[in-house]
């Protein structure tokens, strides 16, 4: 059973369009995280949502907390070249030592 | 600042043979230290759970007896994957972190077994 479920999973989209990937648990979440993973490399983390609610942009990225923290999104504003890699989503529980939960991943393809 | 490095960046070795990588922290203690398995196009799956000079915590289905981790400082970290077979391949990735602090993740190693 995946604790924290990740959709979609893979996306081949064109430049400029927008898209939205979501992370989706019936477990509340003391902070939820989002990161990037290129091919070969580590996951670098884009953003940590704390509150319910939370919206926060980076660029033409905007994450969203949900109210009750089970749920995130990630919306991509006119989607580049450049953002193609895998999107991962990450939550820590109250009480879990720190412990990330990991949702399956979406693999974004962004054609020119 | 916060970086993790790992070491070897990748590996190939022989069936039967035992791997040694190592996780650094550079410019922070980490009190814990996370190892993850990920296999193409998947995401992270935790191993286990270090904490500096205690024995590790490991997830459901991880043999402790073959992946064997060691945490003596708190600046590094060792996993070394013991008589390694071809399914033991993988992509192996470390985090280090300080108490309630984000964990910070190692560029991971290619591990390739022959």
């Amino acid at each position: 059973t995946q604790l924290l479920e990740q959709s979609p999973q893979f996306l081949s989209i064109q430049e400029g369009e927008n898209l939205t990937v979501y992370c989706n648990s019936s477990s509340v979440f003391s902070s939820l995280q989002w990161y990037r993973q290129e091919p070969g490399e580590g996951p670098v983390l884009l953003v940590t949502v704390v509150t319910g609610g939370e919206v926060k942009k980076l660029k033409r990225l905007t994450f969203q907390f949900g109210d009750a923290r089970k749920d995130s999104s990630l919306h991509i504003t006119a989607a580049q070249p450049g953002d193609t890699g895998l999107y991962l989503c990450a939550g820590v529980m109250s009480g879990n030592t720190g412990k990330l939960i990991f949702g399956q991943g979406t693999t974004l393809q962004v054609k020119p | 600042g916060a970086v993790v490095s790992q070491h070897p960046s990748w590996v190939i070795c022989k069936s039967g043979t035992s791997v040694k990588i190592e996780c650094r922290s550079l410019d922070f203690q980490a009190t814990t230290m996370f190892w993850y398995r990920q296999f193409p196009k998947q995401s992270l799956m935790l191993m286990a759970t270090s904490n500096e000079g205690s024995k590790a915590t490991y997830e459901q289905g991880v043999e402790k007896d073959k992946f064997l981790i060691n945490h003596a400082s708190l600046t590094l970290s060792t996993l070394t994957v013991t008589s390694a077979h071809p399914e033991d391949s993988s992509f192996y990735i470390c985090s280090a972190s300080r108490p309630a602090d984000t964990q910070y993740f190692g560029p991971g190693t290619r591990l390739t077994v022959l």
